[in-house]
């Protein structure tokens, strides 16, 4: 099956310094891929939608300047975290689609602490 | 414009006992609609989904759910629930093309009880 692999699983990083997530497709090819955003015991808040090629649209709300997406090829999308705060500390989870009627498979998740 | 509302944050229920989950959604397209269940610090694992066609849909770990248009529901059952169910369960609402967002509701923790 489609399966997304998402990298680091944790990352502990000191305040302003920027931290680096990569979400992979890894047996198909991903157009577009969606990040998000989980505080504890909360649902998922999509942050952005990155797509292949162009630049990624954000949800109202999230900072672009902060939460840098690219979506350089059709298997790889990263999220770069600029300038974390301890705010910034979250799990961030990635998604891509999966075609019609195919649904989205997500990545395993990201668990960011910002020191 | 999309929309989920999970009835219920928490539900607990005793082991092989019924499990339902209700979620209720709201669109201004035909849904695609989903399932999913997330264990902690995991990522999300999809249950089922609900795309066109047969409206009750079977899924992974003997859950089910069924697509009601008329009462814009799609919630999830289980007959008897077992000690590996606990988890977090989202439902979730798509449009139908691979660039649609997909839109979480708020979650709910189902707890077993011994």
């Amino acid at each position: 099956g489609a399966v997304v692999s998402q990298h680091p699983s944790r990352v502990i990083c000191k305040s302003g310094t920027s931290v680096k997530i990569e979400c992979r497709s890894l047996d198909f090819q991903a157009t577009t891929m969606f990040w998000y955003r989980q505080f504890p015991k909360q649902s998922l808040m999509l942050m952005a939608t990155s797509n292949e090629g162009s630049k990624a649209t954000y949800e109202q709300g999230v900072e672009k300047d902060k939460f840098l997406i690219n979506h350089a090829s059709l298997t790889l999308s990263t999220l770069t975290v600029t300038s974390a705060h301890p705010e910034d500390s979250s799990f961030y989870i990635c998604s891509a689609g999966l075609g019609m009627a195919g649904g989205y498979t997500f990545g395993s998740g990201t668990r960011l602490t910002v020191v | 414009a999309q929309s989920v509302t999970q009835l219920g944050s928490h539900v607990s229920v005793s082991e092989g006992a019924l499990v339902l989950l209700r979620c209720n959604y709201s669109s201004s397209v035909p849904p695609y609609l989903f399932w999913y269940v997330q264990y902690p610090n995991q990522g999300l694992q999809l249950l089922l989904k609900y795309t066109t066609g047969a409206t009750l849909v079977k899924g992974i770990n003997g859950f089910e759910a069924e697509f009601k248009k008329s009462e814009t529901s799609f919630h999830l059952t289980k007959p008897s629930a077992h000690m590996s169910d606990a988890a977090e369960y989202f439902c979730a609402v798509s449009g139908p093309s691979s660039a649609s967002k997909i839109i979480f509701g708020s979650g709910t923790r189902l707890s077993i009880r011994p």
